[in-house]
């Protein structure tokens, strides 16, 4: 069985960090690999999609990286904002399609 | 830009009551899902659609039941509510291998 986890919980950086959010799934069977923004109360965003062939994928300043063989992807995060303050999710995916999710990183950034 | 609309931002119910959660995707996708969301668990799935009249359990069916009679819309039963069933319901759709998309939410009190 799929188990996603992603460390750490929590996060708080000031203004202007680059920082990185991780990622780990135990079957390396993955079809691909999501990653999602929640802002409180909303519904979740897709952010970046990683197939299993590939190893990174951008958008603006945000790149998420994906290794298969070790179970493990990471968002990286250019140039943080206080916009990107967020709860960020890591899902991954079979051939079925299902999603499984980790936990969530909650990101704060400070002015 | 591919819309999941769910059917009420809110709801509040009575114990033992029949509860229908609507979801609508207007993208022809054949995958659809119905996850809950509590504090410090995280997102769990409960059901899972590939198409039509077709249905996967998650890892939290018990106490729920779905239907998808048209592409377009799945809808979650709670078929006597009760109160550790009040959570945050997120509806989403795909199609496989691709991004997913979520719905708003709907935030369901159980009284």
């Amino acid at each position: 069985k799929q188990e996603v986890t992603q460390i750490p919980a929590a996060l708080s950086v000031p203004e202007g960090e680059n920082l990185v959010l991780n990622c780990s799934f135990t079957d390396s069977a993955i079809y691909n690999l999501q990653w999602f923004r929640q802002d409180p109360g909303k519904g979740l965003t897709s952010l970046l999609l990683i197939q299993s062939s590939q190893r990174e994928q951008t958008s603006g300043r945000l790149n998420a990286s994906l290794d298969k063989s070790s179970g493990r992807s990471t968002l990286y995060i250019a140039a943080s904002q206080p916009g990107d303050s967020a709860t960020y999710l890591c899902a991954a995916s079979g051939n079925t399609g299902k999603l499984i999710f980790g936990q969530g990183t909650t990101l704060q950034v400070k002015p | 830009d591919v819309k999941v609309t769910q059917s009420s931002r809110y709801l509040v119910k009575r114990t033992g009551e029949k509860v229908f959660l609507e979801c609508v995707q207007d993208m022809d996708h054949e995958n659809m899902f119905w996850y809950r969301q509590d504090p410090g668990l995280g997102l769990r799935l409960i059901y899972f659609s590939y198409d039509v009249k077709m249905k996967e359990k998650g890892d939290i069916p018990e106490g729920y039941s779905v239907s998808r009679e048209k592409k377009e819309r799945f809808s979650l039963i709670l078929e006597s509510a009760s109160t550790n069933q009040t959570s945050m319901y997120l509806c989403a759709s795909s199609l496989s291998g691709l991004r997913a998309f979520f719905g708003q939410g709907t935030r369901l009190t159980v009284v």
